[in-house]
């Protein structure tokens, strides 16, 4: 069964700071991996995704992650944080050996100090 | 991009009654959406798949009966909760699938059963 972890329930960071929110994830077969944000009280806005190809992936609003298949992980990274990015961050897996299911981590609430 | 719209974004209800929830693919036919719920301050758990024209495959421990799923048209599902009780109160969120690695969310639904 695929799963996906993210380690930190939450991430402090000061505005103009890096930010990294992490995330493994362990499938059978070769992984579909994306990362959404949610505002409160709203759906999840998509930022980015990795199918195939380069391992550095760039998104929406300035966030890129990284695909490690050794590590299976995909943290999810900004240079320069900003105090709007404070918000719920969901990594999730799709695999065609789970019918295309897409499976979530449990979230990572970023807070951006200013 | 891709929009899917979902109806009502708030409702409360008495308990006992059913609430209908739409999920609405708008620019795009979507063969296969998806149903999630959110507790609060967690993530998703996908309750059901919906499927064009057959039945929608649920989710262990979701009752059928219980949130009915019905997936008439390329461009709409709903969910049906019946006989509401409070312990139904929850964010609902619907996702319908474009092509495989494109999956665009609804705003969500809140539901309240009073």
């Amino acid at each position: 069964a695929q799963s996906v972890a993210q380690p930190e329930d939450q991430v402090n960071v000061a505005e103009g700071n890096p930010l990294t929110v992490k995330c493994t994830y362990s499938v059978s077969g070769n992984p579909y991996l994306f990362w959404y944000v949610q505002y409160p009280n709203r759906g999840l806005q998509f930022l980015l995704k990795y199918i195939t190809g380069d391992n550095l992936v760039k998104g929406s609003y300035g966030f890129e992650a990284e695909f490690n298949k050794s590590q299976t992980s995909f943290h999810l990274k900004k240079p320069s944080a900003l105090v709007s990015d404070s918000a719920l961050y969901f990594c999730a897996v799709r695999d065609k050996a789970a019918g295309n299911k897409l499976t979530f981590g449990g979230g990572t609430r970023v807070l951006v100090k200013p | 991009g891709a929009v899917v719209s979902q109806h009502p974004s708030w409702v409360i209800c008495k308990s006992g009654t059913s609430v209908k929830i739409e999920c609405r693919s708008l620019d795009f036919q979507a063969t296969t959406m998806f149903w999630y719920r959110q507790f609060p301050k967690q993530s998703l758990m996908l309750m059901a798949t919906s499927n064009e024209g057959s039945k929608a495959t649920y989710e262990q421990g979701v009752e059928k009966d219980k949130f009915l799923i019905n997936h008439a048209s390329l461009t709409l599902s709903t969910l049906t909760v019946t006989s509401a009780h409070p312990e139904d109160s929850s964010f609902y969120i619907c996702s319908a699938d474009r092509a495989v690695g494109e999956l665009f969310f609804g705003e969500g639904s809140r539901l309240t059963v009073l």
